[in-house]
């Protein structure tokens, strides 16, 4: 069974760049099947789906924050990242990664907050 | 902008039945949205339970089951437990990106 974990710092402030990586376990990150996304849930609020990479490296990301946003993978490393530019006190969040296969948002890691604060 | 919307809450007796629906601001879901729901409990990362409409993870207990209905996706529990009481979203597909439904709050009482 797939196991993500995410890491990277806590506390991040405003005007940087949040940096996140997520460890996956229990499979390849090169698997033609998978699809590697992030999505984020603002404390009491609901969730919001950020961006999807594929194995080849093709992204997808959510429209509203497409300027912002980069997803890269590694696969010697079996991970992928997440990178947000010029964040706010808006980007403070538990951040989650996840695993699409094919059609099916399986599996999540545990998550990480991410304050965002000076 | 795309928005998914959800029913806000829900209250449910305990053996009751329930039906969360999520709905698509470009008009009626079908299959082809893939729609997926999730429940979430306090504290805990979303749990998976449903997929490409219908279909159940090998994890997801048997009284719940998805389905379209009158234009939006739906996700029906039959015979609801206390530990149902969680909150759950929607997630659909649109050509290469995912928009989740803002989620429903289920209480059992």
């Amino acid at each position: 069974q797939l196991q993500l974990q995410e890491s990277g710092p806590g506390l991040v402030k405003p005007s940087e760049t949040l940096s996140l990586t997520c460890t996956v376990s229990g499979g390849s990150i090169s698997s033609s099947s998978y699809y590697w996304g992030w999505i984020r849930q603002p404390p009491g609020k609901g969730l919001e789906w950020i961006g999807n990479i594929y194995f080849s490296g093709s992204t997808y990301y959510n429209p509203s924050l497409k300027s912002r946003v980069t997803i890269s993978i590694d696969t010697s490393k079996n991970q992928f990242s997440l990178k947000v530019s010029s964040v706010t006190a808006a980007d403070t969040a538990v951040y989650y990664c996840a695993v699409t296969m094919v059609t099916a948002l399986s599996y999540w890691g545990q998550g990480t907050l991410v304050t965002v604060s000076s | 902008q795309t928005v998914v919307t959800q029913e806000p809450s829900l209250t449910v007796s305990p053996g009751g039945t329930v039906t969360l629906t999520c709905a698509s601001s470009t008009g009626a879901v079908t299959s082809g949205y893939y729609p997926n729901w999730f429940q979430q409990k306090p504290g805990q990362p979303p749990r998976a339970l449903i997929y490409s409409t219908t279909n159940k993870h090998s994890w997801t207990p048997a009284r719940f089951s998805g389905s379209l209905l009158g234009g939006k996706a739906a996700l029906t529990l039959s015979g609801v437990q206390p530990e149902d009481e969680a909150d759950y979203y929607c997630l659909l597909y649109y050509g290469g990106a995912w928009v989740f439904g803002g989620g429903t709050k289920l209480t059992v009482l």
